[in-house]
């Protein structure tokens, strides 16, 4: 049975530090992997998607890896911001009919 | 760039009383999901729809909960008989093909009372 974690829980950085999350998952027949952002009390919104052949994918400040045979994916976060603060969920898909979710990360960028 | 969307963004009810859930997914999409989240707990899923029958579903999902598309835009989900443990955050997502990734919408959160 799949299990996705991420470490840290939390974490707290000052403005403008690079930062890496992590997030592994037990069983790597996965077909993609999806990083999302969560601001409290609201929804999902996707931040990037990793096709299982792929090992990055960047967007802006954002750059996410996979390391499949490993089972680990990481979210590097360049030049953090105080807007940035959030939680961070990564999900991965199997190729059946759900996403099995993380536990995410929560984020606080301090000014 | 289209999106899933939900009704309510909140709904509160009273223990016992039925909830309907709204989406609206996008509009070329074929396969349907629901999703749920407690408060500080993980998304888990629930449920997914297509061709107007469930084609997965979690050990969450009891016959507490249907699913339903009414007509050839919305999505429901609907909780006969609420319980306080139902109280959370409620997501839909589409997706074109079962291979494809999903869309999420933004949630209705429900509490329940």
């Amino acid at each position: 049975k799949q299990e996705v974690t991420q470490i840290p829980a939390a974490l707290s950085v000052p403005e403008g530090e690079n930062l890496v999350l992590n997030c592994s998952f037990t069983d790597s027949a996965i077909y993609n992997l999806q990083w999302f952002r969560q601001d409290p009390g609201k929804g999902l919104t996707s931040l990037l998607l990793i096709q299982s052949s792929q090992r990055e994918q960047t967007s802006g400040r954002l750059n996410a890896s996979l390391d499949k045979s490993s089972g680990r994916s990481t979210l590097y976060i360049a030049a953090s911001q105080p807007g940035d603060s959030a939680t961070y969920l990564c999900a991965v898909w199997e190729g059946t009919y759900k996403y099995i979710f993380g536990t995410g990360t929560r984020l606080k960028v301090l000014a | 760039e289209p999106e899933v969307t939900q009704t309510p963004s909140h709904q509160v009810t009273q223990m016992g009383q039925e909830v309907i859930l709204r989406c609206v997914p996008i509009s070329n999409h074929l396969y349907f999901y629901w999703y749920r989240q407690i408060l500080g707990q993980k998304v888990e899923f629930l449920v997914s729809f297509y061709n107007n029958e469930i084609s997965e579903k979690s050990e969450i999902f009891d016959d507490q909960f249907s699913v339903e598309r009414p007509d050839g835009s919305n999505f429901t989900l609907k909780i006969r008989s609420t319980k306080l443990e139902d109280s959370a955050m409620y997501f839909c997502a589409s997706s074109p093909t079962s291979r494809e990734t999903q869309y999420f919408g933004p949630g209705t959160r429900l509490l329940v009372l």
